[in-house]
């Protein structure tokens, strides 16, 4: 069984750039869901993809966008980046329309630096 | 909003001894409460969950306590190893399959 990846894992960009971060969810999973997690804090939801359609959207603002494709893999693309915007950003899998929806399984993250 | 309260911020336990932590929450709407596990570097592993129709729920030295009408949760740790210091994070699950995480709880374990 294939876990969750995500690449890549460190990234380095300037105030208004843009950033395109990837990952691939784990074998026999249809959802995705992306989280950013500020350091020393909790994971905060950003949104989910679930057929390729955005399924559910936290407090973030429309300069994170995201997309899900065919194969499940998913990508979170960040406009006018901020120096905010630094964190740990974890990328999360599960299967939905069975009781294993319950389980999310995180991958490693990408560690977004904007200087 | 905060809507997952978690405490302690940090905890220091012996080799041998229990860890604790509590979590409380304000939406009734959660539905499920799964704890994680994470590790310098790493994403968040699943530990335990429990939905709200059960009280208890142990899983080797891991057992999450669950008072619905409170409308808190814990996670008791027992048999504490060194191996076990990281930061833990519980979490609810809300509209959406939408995790809402506490502010986690880092946990250092004295050999």
């Amino acid at each position: 069984e294939t876990g969750v990846t995500q690449s890549p894992t460190h990234l380095i960009k300037t105030r208004g750039q843009q950033v395109t971060l990837r990952c691939s969810s784990q074998s026999g999973h249809n959802t995705v869901s992306w989280y950013q997690q500020a350091l020393g804090q909790g994971p905060q939801f950003i949104f989910q993809y679930y057929r390729e359609e955005e399924n559910g959207r936290g407090n973030f603002p429309p300069r994170f966008s995201g997309l899900q494709f065919p194969n499940y893999s998913s990508e979170l693309n960040v406009n006018a980046l901020e120096l905010d915007d630094s964190a740990l950003y974890l990328c999360a899998s599960s299967l939905a329309g069975t009781s294993s929806t319950d389980t999310q399984y995180f991958g490693p993250g990408t560690r977004l630096t904007v200087l | 909003q905060q809507q997952v309260k978690q405490s302690p911020q940090s905890l220091i336990v012996q080799k041998g001894g229990i860890s604790i932590i509590n979590c409380a929450y304000e939406n009734t709407a959660f539905d499920y409460f799964p704890w994680y596990q994470q590790f310098p570097g790493k994403g968040p592993a699943l530990l335990i969950a429990i939905r709200p129709d059960v009280s208890e729920k142990k899983e080797g030295r891991f057992t999450i306590s669950f008072n619905k009408s409170a409308k808190q949760f814990s996670l008791h740790i027992m048999d504490s190893q060194p191996g076990d210091s990281a930061t833990y994070f519980c979490a609810a699950r809300g509209a959406g399959n939408m995790l809402t995480f506490g502010g986690g709880t880092r946990l250092m374990v004295k050999p």
